[in-house]
């Protein structure tokens, strides 16, 4: 079984443009979480989507968003980016509703570079 | 939500046993602890999860004491291939999403031949 993709890999831009990640999950999985990753603040969870509902938010501002299409694919948008965006950008997803007990299987993740 | 400490890193040689403790002294009844392993330019990856008592898979072990205040995983004979950050996380486990799944700092494992 594939794990889960995440596109681009590498990613290069501009203070002020916006950005669209994607993320493909584990084929029958139905909940899809986003994270951010920096030095500084560590791993911080940005929102997870569960049957094309963001069901849950982190603490991050309005330029964040994010969507599930029906087949469980999940892409996140930032807009009007800032230096402070540059970061690793992970996606994960589980089987069913994301509970604790459920394992979560994360991507290689999306590097972002804002310059 | 559970706040958890861990060390920020450890040094261990080829070959020992390492027991990395996660210090999480608010935790509540419907809490989980679990670990998770990230190597650089990864996304982590699960590695044990246990409520209480002790947990074994082919990879590690987790220690939990009866006051569930603290948890220990222990990785048995590591090897270069280890060395990683290692992320305590405690979650409710009647909670449906992933809102609970909060990464602290991690502790920096580096395996020394």
């Amino acid at each position: 079984k594939a794990g889960v993709t995440q596109t681009p890999r590498y990613l290069i831009k501009t203070r002020g443009q916006q950005v669209t990640l994607s993320c493909s999950p584990i084929s029958g999985h139905r909940s899809v979480s986003w994270y951010q990753q920096t030095p500084g603040q560590g791993l911080q969870f940005l929102f997870e989507y569960f049957s094309e509902t963001q069901r849950n938010k982190g603490n991050f501002p309005g330029r964040f968003s994010g969507r599930q299409f029906s087949n469980s694919r999940s892409e996140m948008n930032v807009s009007t980016l800032e230096l402070g965006d540059s970061a690793l950008y992970l996606c994960a997803s589980s089987l069913e509703g994301g509970r604790v007990q459920e394992t979560q299987y994360f991507g290689p993740g999306t590097r972002l570079l804002v310059l | 939500l559970a706040k958890t400490t861990q060390p920020i890193s450890m040094d261990s040689y080829e070959g020992q046993e390492v027991n990395i403790t996660c210090s999480h002294n608010n935790i509540a009844t419907n809490d989980y602890i679990t670990w998770y392993q990230q190597f650089p330019s990864q996304g982590p990856r699960f590695i044990i999860q246990g409520y209480k008592t002790k947990v074994t898979n082919e990879v590690a072990s987790l220690f939990i004491p009866a006051d569930r205040k603290s948890s220990t995983l222990s990785l048995p004979r590591v090897s270069l291939s280890d060395t990683a950050v290692y992320y305590c996380l405690v979650g409710d486990g009647r909670l449906a999403g992933a809102n609970n799944l909060f990464f602290g700092t991690g502790t920096r494992l580096t395996v020394i031949p």
